[in-house]
């Protein structure tokens, strides 16, 4: 079974630019979530997707946007670029509840900003 | 506010010795926690869990042990192999709406010199 597919594996921007991330979650799985990772704030979360409806959100400011389709692939836009949103950005798919289905992530997209 | 810490960012070891690391908590209604296993330029992968109910859990060289009044769980490694060397991450689940989101610790930094 495929794991978790995040595309592209690196990019470059540019402050005031915007860039669009892409995820694939493990056949089955209807949950994305994504999560920012930085040395010093560690892993937080971004928002949680399920059937195409956004259930949670962290707190990121409103540059940070996301969506599924309908075959539960997922995007995360970040609009507006700060040299402070370089980051691994990861994409996580579960079929339900933690307690019967952990997070598996994907391998992430390193973001940095110039 | 930190709800998940892990107060040491690096732990060195001989390889065949025990390897403990440490998280603590701060929230009390947390009843359910994991230990993702995190190697370079990947993303983090589910090690093991364990269940409030619970005081241990052990899965193979991993056990994870659960102090519920002290707000305190380890992972013990026995024996430390080379290969064990990564980012081990403490989270626990947090819910709203049946929308489920991990907070993890900041991450210990585990190297097993051979």
């Amino acid at each position: 079974k495929a794991g978790v597919t995040q595309t592209p594996r690196y990019l470059i921007k540019t402050r005031g630019q915007q860039v669009t991330l892409s995820c694939s979650p493990i056949s089955g799985h209807r949950s994305v979530s994504w999560y920012q990772q930085t040395p010093g704030q560690g892993l937080q979360f971004l928002f949680e997707y399920f059937s195409e409806t956004q259930r949670n959100k962290g707190n990121f400011p409103g540059r940070f946007s996301g969506r599924q389709f309908s075959n539960s692939r997922s995007e995360m836009n970040v609009s507006t670029l700060e040299l402070g949103d370089s980051a691994l950005y990861l994409c996580a798919s579960s079929l339900g509840q933690v307690q019967n289905s952990p997070l598996h992530f994907g391998n992430g997209t390193r973001l940095t900003v110039t | 506010d930190q709800q998940v810490k892990q107060n040491s960012p690096s732990l060195s070891v001989q390889e065949g010795r025990i390897s403990i690391l440490n998280c603590d908590y701060t929230n009390s209604m947390f009843d359910y926690f994991l230990w993702y296993k995190k190697y370079p330029a990947e993303g983090p992968t589910f090690l093991i869990s364990i269940s409030s109910i619970k005081d241990k859990n052990e899965d193979g060289r991993f056990t994870v042990f659960l102090n519920k009044s002290a707000k305190h769980l380890s992972l013990h490694i026995v024996p430390s192999q080379p290969g064990d060397s990564a980012v081990y991450f403490c989270a626990a689940p947090t819910s709203r709406g049946g929308s489920e989101k991990l907070v993890f610790g900041k991450g210990t930094k585990l190297t097993v010199n051979p």
